[in-house]
């Protein structure tokens, strides 16, 4: 059974900082592994999707690796602003009901 | 122009009850999810449906009843209705095409409360 855990569970930085957030699997015989986030009342927002063929994605200050082997992802925000405040949570998925995501890490940028 | 769009936003209604959700996607994709979330954030695939094929997770019990009039509509329908099933149900939506490799889009939620 596959498990998805993030930490931190929660993050505060003042704005300006570089940071990373974590996402571990404990299966690796994944498709892909997807990054969204979540802003309070709201649907989830697909950031970064990375097959499980590649090693990162990236999209203007985002920056998503992936390390199959070892069941890790990280998600890395550079230049936090205000705005970025949300969860984010990965998703990692193998067929159509296969979709295990984990908890989130809820990120609170300081202006 | 909203891409996954869930009707209604918020549904508060009694133990017993018979309620529906309606999920409609523009995307023109060949895939619809339905998702739960409960109280502690923790997002749970409910059921998929792809070209008629209806998978669904064994845990979800079977009040719940997924209906697909087109390829681009996954109404939730739930029966019964108990104290459980508060949470937000999110429906989304992926071009699949048998691969599973493209990015779910998903709507903004429906919350629902049973009182």
């Amino acid at each position: 059974k596959q498990e998805v855990t993030q930490i931190p569970a929660a993050l505060s930085v003042p704005e300006g900082e570089n940071l990373v957030l974590n996402c571990s699997f404990t299966d690796s015989a994944i498709y892909n592994l997807q990054w969204f986030r979540q802003d309070p009342g709201k649907g989830l927002t697909s950031l970064l999707l990375i097959q499980s063929s590649q090693r990162e994605q990236t999209s203007g200050r985002l920056n998503a690796s992936l390390d199959k082997s070892s069941g890790r992802s990280t998600l890395y925000i550079a230049a936090s602003q205000p705005g970025d405040s949300a969860t984010y949570l990965c998703a990692v998925r193998r067929g159509y009901q296969k979709v295990t995501f984990g908890i989130g890490t809820k990120l609170q940028v300081i202006p | 122009d909203t891409a996954v769009s869930q009707t209604p936003k918020y549904l508060v209604t009694q133990m017993g009850n018979d309620k529906s959700i309606k999920c409609e996607q523009n995307l023109g994709h060949d895939t619809m999810y339905w998702y739960k979330q409960d109280s502690k954030k923790f997002l749970k695939i409910m059921f998929s449906y792809n070209n008629k094929e209806l998978i669904i997770n064994e845990t979800v019990p079977n009040r719940f009843s997924p209906k697909s009039p087109d390829k681009a509509h996954l109404n939730l329908h739930i029966n019964s209705l108990e104290l459980g099933d508060s949470a937000v149900y999110f429906c989304a939506s992926s071009q699949d095409g048998g691969v599973s490799n493209q990015p779910q889009h998903f709507g903004d939620g429906t919350r629902l409360s049973i009182l």
